[in-house]
């Protein structure tokens, strides 16, 4: 079974940086996972492909400021600088055969 | 650019059909895998289904919740994605997103907004 799973909020000062974290089921340490981050009132934005090996694949015109690493069965996104903007639901996704899954997101505030 | 632009959502009897279409252009659709996520009003995303190419057999996969209700198709000739929603529940109610699979759904459209209600 894939589940993913997420804390639903975090938060962070501006010009800060935050790490928010996937976890994977166990038996998934190997998983690669996906960033996306939705604005508010906006459809979602993919950020980045983070692989088990802590390396990651940023999308289009992502900003430097986003980066993934990885430990175990856990995958990151860390944003630095924190921006205003940043403030966003961020959600992890992981497939398999047959199957998609989604984290339960977590909300970013910037304070 | 990549661009996907999905329509036909609207306002729809419980039990009724709704079948939405997601126009893609700016890359290669006929070698791409889709999906369809959705998101109910103030919730997460949730998958709905995907739809391989045709040079990997361009079979369907559905979430449970779907499953048996909902249709997705392709037209490679029209760069097109469909779901056709059949007996649809209030619980149905969200915004439809289509976006290009390869896994790691890398585009998204704007969303179109089904609602069902009596």
């Amino acid at each position: 079974q894939l589940v993913l799973t997420q804390s639903p909020s975090a938060s962070a000062s501006l010009g800060a940086s935050v790490k928010l974290t996937c976890t994977l089921t166990s038996g998934r340490s190997t998983s690669a996972i996906a960033w996306h981050q939705q604005q508010p009132e906006k459809g979602p934005r993919y950020l980045m492909k983070v692989n088990s090996d802590g390396s990651h694949d940023k999308g289009d015109g992502i900003p430097d400021r986003f980066s993934g690493s990885s430990s175990g069965a856990e995958r990151y996104l860390i944003i630095s600088s924190l921006q205003s903007e940043d403030e966003a639901d961020y959600y992890c996704h992981a497939w398999g055969p047959g199957i998609r899954v989604f984290g339960g997101g977590t909300k970013l505030t910037v304070l | 650019e990549v661009q996907l632009v999905e329509s036909g959502g609207g306002l729809v009897k419980p039990g009724g059909s709704l079948r939405l279409s997601c126009a893609a252009s700016g890359f290669t659709y006929i070698n791409a895998w889709m999906a369809w996520v959705r998101q109910a009003p103030g919730k997460g995303l949730e998958w709905v289904g995907q739809i391989k190419s045709k040079s990997d057999g361009g079979t369907t996969d559905y979430a449970a919740p779907v499953k048996g209700r909902f249709i997705i198709s392709r037209d490679d000739s029209r760069n097109t994605l469909y779901l056709q929603m059949n007996s649809l529940k209030i619980e149905d109610t969200a915004v439809y997103y289509c976006t290009r699979n390869d896994p790691v759904f890398d585009y998204w459209g704007q969303g179109t907004l089904v609602t069902v209600s009596s």
